[in-house]
C-alpha cells in the first residue's frame, strides 16, 4: 500500500510568483485535505476535497485555490505569493470525508518565498 | 469557538522517565480527538485517536491517551520514554461543519529527551 506522497519536497519562490505543489493520496482514499504549517505553529486547514469536490475551506484568501482529479491526486496553487505564505504545506488523505476518518499525511512540502 | 490548548510549549525529560504531555480542547459536540507526532522535517504520524467508547487509548510506539469529558482533556502519557521519541507532539480535534470535516490543531509541544 503506497502512502500519501507530496511533490515537490523543497521549493524558493519569489514574492508575487504562481506555486503549484501536488499531492497523490493513499490508495483508496477519495478525499484530501490541505494544511499549511508555519514555523513554530500546529497546522492550519485551508481546503478539502472529496470526490473533485470543494467540501469546505478554512480561513485563507481567494488566491489559494486547489483541484482533485478523477484518481483523487490534488494541487494546491497559490497565486501571487507573499512572504507570509512560507511554511511547510502538508496533504492529509483519508478513506471518507466522515468525522471518524483518519487522516494520513505526507511528509510536506517546505515553500520559501523570498 | 473550537480550539485546542497544549499548554507545555516545551518539555525535556530523561530517557526512561514517564512522560505526560497535556491537551485541552474546547468544543461543542462530540469530539473526536488525536495525537500525533512530527519528527524534524517529516510528516505527521498518528499515534492515536478517540472516537467513542473506553477513555484510556493505546497507540503505536507506547503511548497511551485518556479522554476527560469533564476536564476537557485528552492527555498524552508513555510510562518510559526512549531517545528516539524526541520530537514534536500534536494534539487535534475533529471539527464537523456539515459535511465537511477539518482538524483543528493546538500549537504543539517540543519534547527533548536527556540521555
Amino acid at each position: 500500500e503506497t502512502g500519501v506522497t507530496q511533490s515537490p519536497t523543497h521549493l524558493i519562490k519569489t514574492r508575487g510568483q504562481q506555486v503549484t505543489l501536488r499531492c497523490s493520496s493513499q490508495s483508496g482514499h477519495n478525499t484530501v485535505s490541505w494544511y499549511q504549517q508555519a514555523l513554530g505553529q500546529g497546522p492550519q486547514f485551508i481546503f478539502q476535497y472529496y470526490r473533485e469536490e470543494e467540501n469546505g475551506r478554512g480561513n485563507f484568501p481567494p488566491r489559494f485555490s486547489g483541484l482533485q482529479f478523477p484518481n483523487y491526486s490534488s494541487e494546491l496553487n497559490v497565486n501571487a505569493l507573499e512572504l507570509d505564505d512560507s511554511a511547510l504545506y502538508l496533504c492529509a488523505s483519508s478513506l471518507d470525508s466522515r468525522n471518524t476518518d483518519t487522516q494520513y499525511f505526507g511528509p510536506g512540502t517546505r515553500l520559501t518565498v523570498l | 469557538a473550537q480550539s485546542v490548548t497544549q499548554p507545555d510549549i516545551h518539555i525535556t525529560v530523561s530517557e526512561g522517565a514517564s512522560l505526560e504531555l497535556r491537551c485541552n480542547y474546547s468544543y461543542g459536540a462530540t469530539p473526536y480527538l488525536f495525537w500525533y507526532v512530527q519528527s524534524p522535517g517529516q510528516g505527521l504520524q498518528l499515534l492515536l485517536k478517540y472516537f467513542s467508547g473506553d477513555t484510556l487509548v493505546q497507540g503505536i510506539k507506547g503511548f497511551e491517551a485518556e479522554f476527560k469529558r469533564s476536564q476537557s482533556s485528552f492527555n498524552l502519557r508513555k510510562p518510559s520514554v526512549h531517545w528516539s521519541d524526541a520530537a514534536e507532539y500534536f494534539c487535534a480535534v475533529g471539527a464537523r461543519a456539515g459535511n465537511n470535516r477539518k482538524l483543528i490543531w493546538g500549537l504543539g509541544t517540543s519534547l527533548a529527551v536527556n540521555p
